[in-house]
């Protein structure tokens, strides 16, 4: 089956620590994205890749960080520096980042800090 | 600067009334796409359909209809008849070239369907 896998869909992290969340894809797209989704509001980026090797940052990338070095993978580090980091965290990817593709998302992992 | 109004933040009805769910949007572009999720219970956002800018012609899918008014700048999603498991939040949002991808997103609108 093609899709969007994202593991854990659980994590719950100590203040202080570094944590990874993974996204994988088998759909062949060129485009993955992050989104962190809080309660009662809607999707806000994080950070975007459009092609191997190269990402942007979205519109709240502070205290994030990312990697791109398989075009099925694009793991997205949560860092101490994120002051507020417990969140539902949402990957998605699509065809094309010309923005004329939808997007297809991944079950999301819900992230507490403890 | 691009943005995406959902002003319904919560709507509850009985099952088999019509809901419409409201989005306004804006954006500079002349060439830009519309986008409707759902997100149910479990999280994962489901696309539900994709419109293009050029292209007014009102879609239907079984209970679902859109409905797109450049004039208004609004794209609104009609369930006919709803059900429970019609119970999620719905997502519009806006894309555009100009933008490289990103979609631009609204707050969601919460729809409770009550049997």
């Amino acid at each position: 089956d093609g899709g969007i896998t994202q593991s854990p869909k659980y994590l719950f992290r100590k203040e202080g620590q570094n944590v990874t969340l993974s996204c994988e894809q088998n759909l062949n797209h060129d485009a993955m994205y992050w989104y962190r989704q809080d309660p009662g509001q809607g999707l806000r980026l994080i950070y975007y890749s459009q092609i191997v090797n190269d990402f942007q940052k979205g519109d709240i990338a502070e205290g994030y960080s990312v990697s791109r070095e398989k075009k099925e993978s694009f793991p997205l580090t949560v860092t101490s520096a994120q002051k507020n980091p417990t969140a539902f965290y949402l990957c998605a990817s699509s065809i094309t980042s010309r923005g004329s593709g939808e997007q297809f998302f991944g079950p999301g992992t819900r992230l507490t800090v403890l | 600067a691009q943005k995406v109004t959902q002003a319904q933040t919560e709507i509850s009805v009985v099952e088999k009334e019509d809901v419409t769910l409201d989005c306004v949007y804006e954006t500079r572009d002349t060439t830009y796409y519309l986008f409707w999720y759902k997100q149910p219970p479990s999280g994962e956002l489901v696309f539900l359909i994709r419109r293009n800018s050029f292209d007014e012609q009102n879609e239907i899918s079984g209970r679902y209809s859109w409905n797109f008014q450049k004039s208004t700048s609004s794209f609104n999603f009609t369930i006919t008849a709803s059900q429970v498991v019609d119970s999620a939040v719905y997502f519009c949002a806006l894309g555009s070239v100009s933008n490289t991808g990103k979609l631009i997103f609204g707050q969601g609108t919460t729809l409770q369907v009550k049997p």
